[in-house]
């Protein structure tokens, strides 16, 4: 099956620096790769997204990179806020008819210092 | 933001006793999943449902149990809970193909 490594484990930048997550997957069929943020006391929310037919996907100060080749994707952060410190998981799926079953990576705390 | 709810929030309960855990979506979602969630943070998907009356074990080995009656309903059941069973809870829910909608989550302390 999938298997999805994550790293760092944890993650401290100070505000405004960037914040660089990097994740590899192990099944080149996946074509899916949802990133989370937790927030403590709470569940996962999707905060961005990325399938196989793009290299890049931004949404304001968030940008996600896939390498299909290299099978690793990586989550970019810049002008970190306090706001963002979290945890965060990637995610790989095959998303094939059977649904979308998520095979996570196993976190990264991040913190930011004001 | 998402309408899935878990309850309880939290549970503090002793050895051996059964316990029920709540989920519930409305939006109409015909996938829904469980997960444990360990103290390092690490996700384990326990359980999913690809709809009415489907169940299935996932990656992760859980004594627990589940049922699928109605489609908004995803309710987890422990029959004699131990320490070992402590954790968080998450339920989850999706349309085919998409994003995965959590719950809050369910912190459960077996004495």
């Amino acid at each position: 099956g999938e298997n999805v490594e994550q790293h760092p484990s944890t993650l401290s930048v100070q505000e405004g620096d960037s914040a660089v997550i990097k994740c590899t997957y192990s099944d080149s069929a996946s074509n899916y790769f949802p990133w989370y943020k937790q927030e403590l006391g709470k569940g996962p929310q999707l905060i961005i997204d990325i399938r196989s037919n793009v290299g890049e996907k931004k949404d304001q100060r968030i940008a996600v990179t896939l390498n299909k080749t290299a099978k690793h994707f990586s989550l970019h952060i810049t002008e970190t806020q306090p706001e963002d410190s979290a945890v965060y998981f990637c995610a790989a799926s095959i998303g094939s008819n059977a649904g979308n079953m998520l095979t996570f990576g196993g976190g990264t705390r991040l913190m930011v210092k004001p | 933001e998402a309408d899935i709810y878990q309850t309880p929030r939290y549970l503090v309960i002793g050895t051996g006793k059964k316990i029920t855990l709540e989920c519930s979506q409305t939006m109409g979602h015909d996938k829904m999943y469980w997960y444990q969630q360990d103290p390092g943070m690490e996700l384990h998907l326990i359980h999913y449902s690809y709809g009415v009356n489907s169940t299935e074990k996932g990656d992760l080995s859980s004594e627990s149990t589940v049922s699928r009656i109605r489609t908004e309903h995803f309710p987890l059941t422990l029959e004699s809970a131990r320490p070992s069973h402590t954790s968080q809870y998450l339920c989850a829910s999706s349309e085919w193909r998409e994003e995965q909608f959590f719950g809050p989550g369910t912190r459960l302390t077996v004495l």
